[in-house]
């Protein structure tokens, strides 16, 4: 398995521009997240969603959406990036069973610049 | 409002020493209790949970946690430390009882081992 992955590992943005960020995991699991980690701030929950279609708002939600059409895959988009948005972004999954409690699991993150 | 304090930024022990990272959280009810670690540039890893039953915690790598409820504590302990376990550590909790599996971070503290 590979596990949660991410894509693009790198990106430079400029004000005003949009992308997508990819995750996708290959274990099955009906639990899904992203967050954001800023310097000294831990980890920000953005959106997460509990199976495919669908997808709720965490802390920090502003600026993004998501969607989740398969059980694989959650995007989140930035429709109009700002230097505020500037963080490194961590997607990550559980199984999601009910009457178990399982850790997350990561992916390797996306560095995203906003300039 | 629910939250997870790690009150150290930082954390420099000499190797072969005992270490300890502190935790403590403020959350209604008796949460799940989760420490995880990452590496420079990486994401995160699970190192270790509690759920219920035993209060000491035995996880990844020789690191354990010591859960005390009536403190609302959950400190992360080697008993000899290594190099290799220089890192980020993150303390988070969920809730029990919630649908979503959410975890709340604290803000991490640096873990410097000097040979």
């Amino acid at each position: 398995n590979a596990g949660v992955t991410q894509t693009p590992k790198f990106r430079i943005l400029k004000i005003g521009q949009s992308m997508t960020l990819q995750c996708a995991q290959d274990m099955n699991h009906n639990y899904m997240y992203w967050y954001r980690q800023d310097p000294g701030m831990g980890l920000k929950l953005i959106y997460y969603s509990v199976g495919a279609g669908i997808t709720d708002k965490g802390e920090v939600p502003n600026g993004y959406n998501v969607s989740r059409s398969t059980t694989e895959d959650f995007p989140l988009r930035l429709e109009l990036a700002a230097p505020s948005q500037t963080s490194v972004y961590f997607c990550a999954s559980t199984p999601g069973k009910r009457g178990v409690y399982n850790e997350q699991f990561f992916g390797p993150g996306t560095r995203l610049t906003v300039l | 409002a629910q939250s997870v304090a790690q009150p150290e930024d930082q954390v420099n022990v000499a190797e072969g020493n005992p270490l300890t990272v502190k935790c403590t959280y403020s959350v209604s009810g008796n949460p799940y209790l989760f420490w995880y670690v990452q590496y420079p540039n990486r994401g995160l890893q699970f190192l270790l949970k509690y759920i219920t039953g035993d209060n000491l915690v035995k996880g990844s790598y020789g690191f354990e946690a010591e859960f005390n409820k009536s403190q609302t504590s959950f400190h992360l302990k080697k008993p000899s430390a290594l190099v290799s376990d220089s890192a980020l550590y993150f303390c988070a909790v969920s809730l029990r009882g919630g649908a979503t599996n959410k975890l709340i971070f604290g803000t991490g503290t640096l873990l410097a081992v000097q040979p």
